[in-house]
């Protein structure tokens, strides 16, 4: 079974910092894994993806992650952080084969101070 | 505009009632999902189909029922048996085959709360 821990319910930064927020997943198969941006009272938007080959991926907004195997660590970052960046963050996981299911961490509330 | 659009926005149910949450997709996608999230548990699945007329339980299906007569919907019913119906619903699609399959495309979810 996959599951995702995300490290900090509650992050914040200053306007202009480093963003960094932390995804661990346990999976018994390689993973394909996401992150969402959810802004309040709406829906989830899809961040980035890993599903195969490069381990850096690039998604919107100007976010990257890096998948690293050997620490079944899905970190996400953005070098400096906007006011418009504040939101929740949620990272998944899912196996190439089966029912496509996504298992999600318990997410992460990034805050911005100006 | 392709996409996923769920109704109501705001739900209001009254003890003992059932209430049935909308869920409409046009981008032709194969799998449909709902999810249920309350503030600091992330989203947990409900149910899933992954083809017309066939759906599956999640993790959290207790108290709850679905159909999936058509492609492009997916409605969820929450019956009087979840005793805790209180939260934000979403629903979910994706390709359900390809390289594709697995992205998650999610609408703007159905707020439940009781009377």
């Amino acid at each position: 079974a996959q599951s995702v821990t995300q490290l900090g319910s509650h992050v914040s930064v200053s306007e202009g910092a480093l963003v960094l927020l932390r995804c661990n997943y346990s999976s018994s198969v390689p993973p394909y894994l996401f992150w969402y941006v959810q802004y309040p009272n709406q829906g989830l938007q899809l961040l980035l993806k890993y599903t195969t080959g490069a381990t850096l991926v690039k998604g919107i907004n100007g976010f990257e992650a890096e998948f690293k195997k050997s620490e079944t660590s899905f970190h996400l970052t953005k070098p400096s952080a906007h006011m418009s960046d504040a939101a929740e963050y949620f990272c998944a996981v899912s196996v190439p084969s089966g029912a496509q299911k996504l298992v999600f961490g318990q997410g992460t509330r990034l805050t911005i101070n100006p | 505009d392709g996409g996923i659009t769920q109704s109501p926005k705001y739900l209001f149910r009254k003890e003992g009632q059932n209430v049935t949450l909308s869920c409409e997709q046009n981008l032709n996608h194969d799998a449909m999902y709902w999810y249920r999230q309350d503030p600091g548990q992330g989203l947990r699945l409900i149910y899933y189909s992954q083809i017309v007329n066939d759906f599956q339980k999640g993790d959290i299906a207790e108290g709850y029922s679905v159909s999936r007569e058509k492609k492009e919907s997916f409605p969820l019913t929450v019956t009087s048996a979840q005793k805790n119906p209180t939260a934000f619903y979403l629903c979910a699609s994706s390709m359900g085959r390809g390289l594709a399959k697995n992205i998650q495309y999610f609408g703007a979810g159905t707020r439940l709360s009781v009377l």
